[in-house]
């Protein structure tokens, strides 16, 4: 089965400091997913790109597909308190339940 | 408009006892799904479910777990004779059409369920 490969798996910054964070996976998939994830919640979905080489910002998180299908990454500039969570991305392939396989997060600490 | 609702928020059971967890989509949604998500992993599918049918149940153990999504209420994940390795925190999401590209899938605040 396809296998994403997230990093890096923690991160320990200063506030205002930018985060890159990415995915990689060993196939192809369709959509690319970033969701962030607050103790003791669900996760949230942050940006979905839908073609590779797509660039798309949400505020301060820009999020690309990677031109080979195969990989994401999601940065973070200016970080605040707030940015703290659990950054997870998924990767979804057309056809059959498009079910998301998802990554096993990182883990973003933001020090005042 | 409320969002996915699971409960209990927190479930504690003894080995052997059985698991009844509850997830409510979010209004207009007929599309739930089920994850499951042990310390310091990302979520692993279990199963999808539109009502009344069971659309793909492929992440699911096939003994002792079973889920429904009846025609009325609440989706229910049902664990039965739990044993340790079944603690986890187990997500609902809901989408309100079927999976597919362009398809968000809104998740509840999940279950932490812990067996002794």
């Amino acid at each position: 089965g396809q296998q994403l490969n997230q990093s890096p798996q923690s991160m320990f910054i200063q506030e205002g400091e930018d985060v890159s964070m990415n995915c990689t996976s060993s196939s192809i998939f369709n959509t690319w997913l970033w969701y962030k994830q607050d103790p003791g919640e669900g996760p949230v979905l942050l940006i979905a790109l839908y073609k590779a080489g797509e660039l798309t910002s949400n505020g301060r998180l820009t999020a690309q597909f990677g031109i080979t299908r195969k990989d994401s990454f999601l940065n973070i500039s200016a970080s605040i308190p707030s940015d703290v969570g659990i950054y997870f991305c998924a990767g979804q392939l057309s056809g059959g339940s498009y079910i998301p396989t998802f990554g096993r997060g990182t883990s973003l600490i933001v020090h005042p | 408009n409320a969002g996915v609702m699971q409960n209990p928020r927190h479930l504690v059971r003894r080995r052997g006892q059985e698991a009844r967890l509850r997830c409510s989509p979010m209004k207009g949604h007929s599309h739930v799904y089920w994850y499951r998500q042990l310390p310091e992993e990302g979520l692993k599918f279990m199963v999808y479910l539109q009502k009344e049918n069971i659309i793909d149940e492929s992440g699911m153990p096939k003994e002792r777990f079973s889920a429904e999504f009846p025609k009325e209420g609440p989706s229910i994940l049902r664990i039965q004779q739990v044993v340790r390795g079944d603690s986890a925190a187990y997500f609902c999401a809901s989408s309100p059409i079927a999976a597919g590209d362009y398809n968000e899938q809104f998740f509840g605040p999940g279950t932490r369920l812990t067996v002794l």
